[in-house]
C-alpha cells in the first residue's frame, strides 16, 4: 500500500526562521503531492500542490520540493509567524482508491 | 461563498442508533468523499463518489454507507453506529477524481461523532 510519512512529532521554531517540514512517500512516486494546513477542530485547507515533473513550486512565503531519488517533499515557511502555527498535512494520490492518502500530519510551533 | 457543509457538527449517541450525517457542496463538484480522522491515525478515506450514482469504497467503509442521489449531496450513514466509530469525520469535494485530476479537496468543517 501507498503511504505517507510524516514527522508525528511537533516542530518548535522560533518565530522570523524558516520552517522546514518533510514528508517521505513509499513504493512508486505520485502523480503530485499535497500540502493542506489543518488548525484545531478544523477542516484542512489545501495549500500547494507539486507535480512528479516539479522540483519546486512557491506561493508567497512557501516552498514545497519534491525529490523522487530521495522519495521526499519537503515543505518550507520563510520568515514563520506565530499564525503560522498549525498541523500541515502531505497527502498523494494512487492506491486502489481514488482519494489523498495523508500522512498523519507536523504539527509546527511558531513562538514568538 | 464555496463551501462545504456538514451536519450536525457534533453529536453523541448510543450504539445501534441509525444517524446520518449531511454534506452538501456548492461547488458543482462531481467528486466527493468522507474521511475520519483519528489521533495517531490521521485522515483515512470512508468513501467517494465520482458523479451522481457512482460509489465506491475508501480505505475503511465497513460499518458505513452512503448515497449520491444528487450532485451536491453525499449524506454519510452509520446504519448501526459502534463505539469504534467514534471519530472526527469530513466530507470533501473537488472538481473531479483525483487519480486524473490535481484538484484540490475542499474540506467542510468536521463532524464529531461520539457513540457510547
Amino acid at each position: 500500500s501507498q503511504k505517507i510519512e510524516q514527522n508525528s512529532e511537533a516542530l518548535n521554531i522560533q518565530e522570523g526562521k524558516t520552517a522546514t517540514l518533510t514528508c517521505n512517500y513509499t513504493n512508486y512516486s505520485p502523480a503530485y503531492l499535497q500540502w493542506y494546513r489543518q488548525d484545531p477542530g478544523r477542516g484542512p485547507v489545501f495549500l500547494l500542490l507539486i507535480r512528479e515533473n516539479e522540483k519546486e513550486k512557491r506561493k508567497e512565503r512557501l516552498k514545497v520540493t519534491f525529490d523522487t531519488t530521495l522519495k521526499q517533499s519537503l515543505f518550507h515557511i520563510t520568515a514563520s509567524q506565530p499564525a503560522d502555527s498549525a498541523t500541515y498535512l502531505c497527502a498523494r494520490a494512487g492506491g486502489g482508491a481514488d482519494g489523498l492518502t495523508f500522512g498523519k500530519g507536523t504539527h509546527l510551533i511558531i513562538q514568538p | 461563498e464555496a463551501q462545504v457543509t456538514q451536519n450536525p457538527r457534533y453529536l453523541i449517541t448510543v450504539t445501534g442508533k441509525k444517524l446520518t450525517v449531511t454534506c452538501s457542496q456548492n461547488m458543482n463538484h462531481e467528486y466527493m468523499s468522507w474521511y475520519r480522522q483519528d489521533p495517531g491515525l490521521g485522515l483515512r478515506q470512508i468513501y467517494y463518489s465520482m458523479n451522481v450514482e457512482v460509489t465506491d469504497k475508501g480505505d475503511v467503509p465497513e460499518g458505513y454507507k452512503v448515497s449520491r442521489k444528487e450532485k451536491r449531496n453525499f449524506p454519510l450513514i452509520l446504519e448501526s453506529p459502534s463505539p469504534n466509530q467514534t471519530s472526527l469525520y469530513f466530507c470533501a469535494s473537488s472538481h473531479s477524481g483525483l487519480a486524473t485530476n490535481t484538484g484540490e479537496l475542499f474540506f467542510g468543517e468536521g463532524s464529531r461523532l461520539t457513540v457510547l
